[in-house]
């Protein structure tokens, strides 16, 4: 069985902190990906990345980074975290198509 | 703009009746569509795809159908059980060429006992 973790469930932060969403995955999978769903936007792909230190830009990267160090390890940046970031973070990985595995989510609050 | 739409954001069936859940695309180029399932405080977990070169993809109780002429597909699921009651996504797979997907906003099915 494919597992992706997240290395939080729930988080609250402050306006202007610095936040690191983790995600681990076991599966060699080169491909990882971070989404964050809203409520009537469905999943919104923020990063991803096809292999290590490789990353491009989704379709919301603003006000966000990534580093992809080793393979099985994709971490998510809120450089200055503001309340419009508030969110449940997503991240999945994937070897081909078509499918993604997703981890449980991170619902992040900032205050 | 939407390149992936679901417009229905909610959706109650009977036990046992049949539930259609339906997924509009504007861009002709998308060439792999996929469902997914998401129950609160989970991650999505896949449930079926299809390639754009069929128009029918079946598995189980679940089967998705492909219009490419109207851009649409839909996914239905007989006999529906209390436990699909779940947020579907439907999503498209990028025209790039990299695994990227466009997902739907998610439609919510109450399956009621």
């Amino acid at each position: 069985d494919v597992k992706v973790t997240q290395s939080s469930r729930y988080l609250v932060k402050r306006t202007g902190e610095k936040v690191f969403l983790e995600c681990v995955q076991d599966m060699d999978h080169e491909n990882m990906f971070w989404y964050r769903q809203d409520p009537g936007l469905g999943l919104r792909l923020i990063y991803f990345s096809y292999d290590v230190k490789m990353k491009e830009k989704g379709d919301i990267p603003e006000g966000y980074s990534v580093s992809r160090e080793k393979k099985e390890r994709f971490s998510l940046i809120l450089e200055s975290a503001s309340t419009n970031q508030t969110s449940m973070y997503l991240c999945a990985s994937s070897f081909r198509p078509p499918e993604q595995y997703f981890g449980p989510g991170t619902r992040l609050t900032v205050t | 703009d939407q390149q992936v739409k679901q417009n229905s954001p909610s959706l109650s069936v009977q036990e046992g009746r049949i539930s259609i859940l339906n997924c509009d695309y504007t861009n002709s180029m998308f060439d792999y569509f996929l469902w997914y399932k998401k129950y609160p405080a989970e991650g999505p977990t896949f449930l079926i795809s299809i390639s754009s070169i069929k128009d029918k993809n079946e598995d189980g109780r679940f089967t998705v159908f492909l219009n490419k002429s109207a851009k649409h597909l839909s996914l239905h699921i007989v006999p529906s059980q209390p436990g699909d009651s779940a947020v579907y996504f439907c999503a498209a797979s990028a025209p790039s060429g990299t695994y990227k997907y466009i997902f739907g906003t998610g439609t919510r099915l109450k399956v009621l006992a």
